[in-house]
């Protein structure tokens, strides 16, 4: 069972070049998360959704897009990087209410 | 506002001591609340969770307390071992919110042998 798989794990872009991070889980959960971390802000939500087709906004979804067209799989987008999205991005995915947000092992990404 | 804290930043413990992390929360309206544990290079590892009409929750070597009279959150781990060492992270949620959990800064655990 490997829960929640992050790719890729490691990425350098260049100001304005675009890239997409991929999230899949294999619990058939409903809900999926990302997650950015950086030095002293913890962990903050970029968007989420709550099953296939929906999507909705977190804490900073600006430069970020989603997609979630199939339920086992949730799509960050970087249409243009900046430097400020350098971070590491983490992916989590839950079965429902009151149930633990399930984390994948992030994926590094720097923009120079 | 809305926050979920932690009150120390690191905490050394002897190998075999207990460990005791503290985190406040200022929304009386969250229901739910969770401790994940974070190594280097991974992601968060979720611990123990509890939901807001209960006071305590234990789990393997861990418990988690509640109260919500000055709304603080504790996690204790028993026998705190090498394998302990990481940094912890309390978070809350709303349900009624839409699903945003919201973390704490962590704070960094380290076993002394």
């Amino acid at each position: 069972n490997a829960g929640v798989t992050q790719t890729p794990k490691f990425r350098v872009l260049k100001t304005g070049q675009s890239m997409t991070l991929l999230c899949a889980q294999d619990m058939n959960h409903e809900y999926m998360y990302w997650y950015r971390q950086d030095p002293g802000m913890g962990l903050r939500l970029i968007h989420y959704s709550v099953g296939e087709g929906t999507t909705a906004k977190g804490e900073v979804p600006d430069g970020y897009n989603v997609s979630r067209l199939k339920k086992q799989n949730f799509l960050l987008g970087l249409e243009s990087a900046a430097p400020s999205q350098t971070s590491v991005y983490f992916c989590a995915s839950r079965r429902g209410p009151y149930q633990p947000q399930h984390f994948g092992d992030g994926t590094r990404l720097s923009i120079l | 506002g809305e926050s979920v804290g932690l009150h120390l930043p690191t905490l050394s413990v002897q190998e075999g001591d207990n460990s005791i992390i503290n985190c406040a929360y200022s929304n009386s309206a969250s229901d739910y609340f969770i401790w994940y544990k974070q190594e280097s290079g991974k992601g968060p590892q979720f611990i123990i969770d509890i939901r807001s009409n209960m006071d305590k929750r234990q789990g393997q070597r861990v418990t988690v307390l509640l109260n919500k009279t000055v709304k603080h959150l504790s996690l204790q781990i028993a026998a705190t071992q090498p394998g302990d060492s990481a940094v912890y992270f309390c978070a809350e949620n709303r349900e009624a919110a839409g699903n945003k959990l919201t973390f704490g800064g962590g704070t960094r655990v380290l076993v002394k042998p």
